[in-house]
């Protein structure tokens, strides 16, 4: 079966530009979490969406926003970008929120800020 | 202090040798812990997963923890070079968010 989708691969912003990036959850999975990971501060929570609500928030600014669709794909959307955004971003999906199914992560989209 | 600390290695061992990644944490509720892998530009995949304490052996990958020292452990045998990747324990308590450790890079020469 189809693994977890994320689009684009990779993508060159100019700071002070907005970015929308797009994960397409395994079929069946309704929860889908987002995660940014960078060499010094590993992977670091930013949302998670279950039933097109966000159950879960990390410390990140109000910059950083996502929602998800009710066909449980879903986009995060950084606006005002800076250098510091510079980053993976990785999406995971599970069938619900019950932690023993675990997550399947995409392989990422690779960000850079110039 | 993190959350959760891992040992950001390399760790560089030779083919056959016993591996072991280590991961120490401070929230005591958690009860739910995992080992990823992660190869160069792909996202991590799940390789063990554990409720609480105990272990548990799945081929040549054998998952522990201890809940009282707040310690997890992911121990690999007969290592091969396939193995070299990025390992990243991680945790959560109930339906909270997954928390990820740094990762260990390890690498296995032939």
């Amino acid at each position: 079966k189809a693994g977890v989708t994320q689009t684009p691969r990779y993508l060159i912003k100019t700071r002070g530009q907005q970015v929308t990036l797009s994960c397409s959850p395994i079929s069946g999975h309704r929860s889908v979490s987002w995660y940014q990971q960078t060499p010094g501060q590993g992977l670091q929570f930013l949302f998670e969406y279950f039933s097109e609500t966000q159950r879960n928030k990390g410390n990140f600014p109000g910059r950083f926003s996502g929602r998800q669709f009710s066909n449980s794909r879903s986009e995060m959307n950084v606006s005002t970008l800076e250098l510091g955004d510079s980053a993976l971003y990785l999406c995971a999906s599970s069938f619900t929120r019950d932690t023993s199914y675990g997550y399947t992560f995409g392989s990422g989209t690779r960000l850079t800020v110039v | 202090q993190k959350e959760v600390e891992q040992d950001p290695g390399p760790l560089s061992v030779p083919e056959g040798a016993i591996v072991s990644l280590n991961c120490t944490y401070s929230n005591s509720a958690f009860q739910y812990f995992m080992w990823y892998r992660q190869y160069s530009r792909k996202g991590p995949e799940l390789l063990m997963y554990t409720y609480s304490s105990g272990n548990k052996e799945d081929g040549r990958f054998t998952a522990q923890v201890d809940k009282s020292s707040k310690y997890i452990s992911l121990f690999i045998r007969d290592s091969q070079p396939s193995d070299s990747a990025t390992y990243l324990c991680a945790m959560r308590r109930d339906t909270d968010k997954l928390i990820f450790g740094t990762g260990t890079r390890l690498q296995v020469f032939p």
